[in-house]
């Protein structure tokens, strides 16, 4: 079946590393997503990753795909206050439709 | 480029009463979908669409129907409202399959 967990809170210090993990169900999956959504906001696509590749990063942003271990994960260097936020990590469902299965959302606490 | 664009941002409606969500796109997109956010549970999409006049059913589409007259607008209709409705609303759009999401900004439905 189709599912994607995360855990639901991760609290780190300004300036250290945040890395948010999410896990799917689904090896067929061909890409995979992170979303930030700020507080009464609507989501952003953050980054999002092909499933023949392990590793991307986009400036503070590394994303990592263990395809074996159906383990994704989010990694944000330098973390900032302006990053406090909840991610989610979502996967395009098999069908050939434009469906995402979402996790329920990782929220990040970044204290000084 | 005003992407995508939902109305209202917040409603208030009593039991029974029906209403009409509005999403805009302008983006050319052929990809729409409608999702609900509730607490602890990500986004489950509630139905989609793959091009004007095509639509179906996602996770969740029990009491809403669409509809896809032009590739710009993707309406949700609530017949009649019930409290198991509350919740806040995206709209998304989508250049294609596989590609990344544009969300507009939700709607928060309160039913009482």
């Amino acid at each position: 079946g189709e599912d994607v967990e995360q855990s639901l809170f991760l609290s780190v210090r300004e300036g250290d590393s945040s890395v948010i993990n999410c896990t799917y169900t689904d090896s067929s999956s061909t890409y995979l997503y992170w979303y930030k959504q700020e507080p009464g906001a609507g989501l952003q696509l953050l980054t999002y990753i092909f499933s023949n590749m392990d590793m991307k990063q986009d400036q503070r942003l590394t994303v990592l795909l263990n395809k074996k271990d159906k383990h994704l994960s989010l990694r944000i260097a330098d973390t900032q206050t302006g990053d406090s936020a909840i991610y989610f990590c979502a996967e395009r469902a098999p069908g050939g439709y434009n469906k995402l299965i979402f996790g329920a959302g990782t929220r990040l606490a970044v204290h000084p | 480029n005003a992407g995508v664009t939902q109305t209202p941002k917040f409603q208030v409606l009593k039991t029974g009463q029906s209403m009409t969500l509005q999403c805009a796109q302008d983006m050319n997109h052929e990809y729409m979908s409608w999702y609900r956010q509730d607490p602890g549970m990500g986004l489950r999409l509630i139905h989609y669409s793959v091009g004007a006049g095509i639509t179906d059913q996602g996770e969740v589409p029990n009491g809403y129907n669409v509809s896809r007259s032009t590739t710009e607008d993707f309406p949700l209709r609530l017949l009649s409202a019930a409290p198991s409705q509350t919740s806040v609303y995206f709209c998304a759009s989508s250049r294609e399959l596989g590609t990344e999401a544009f969300f507009g900004q939700g709607t928060r439905l309160t039913v009482v």
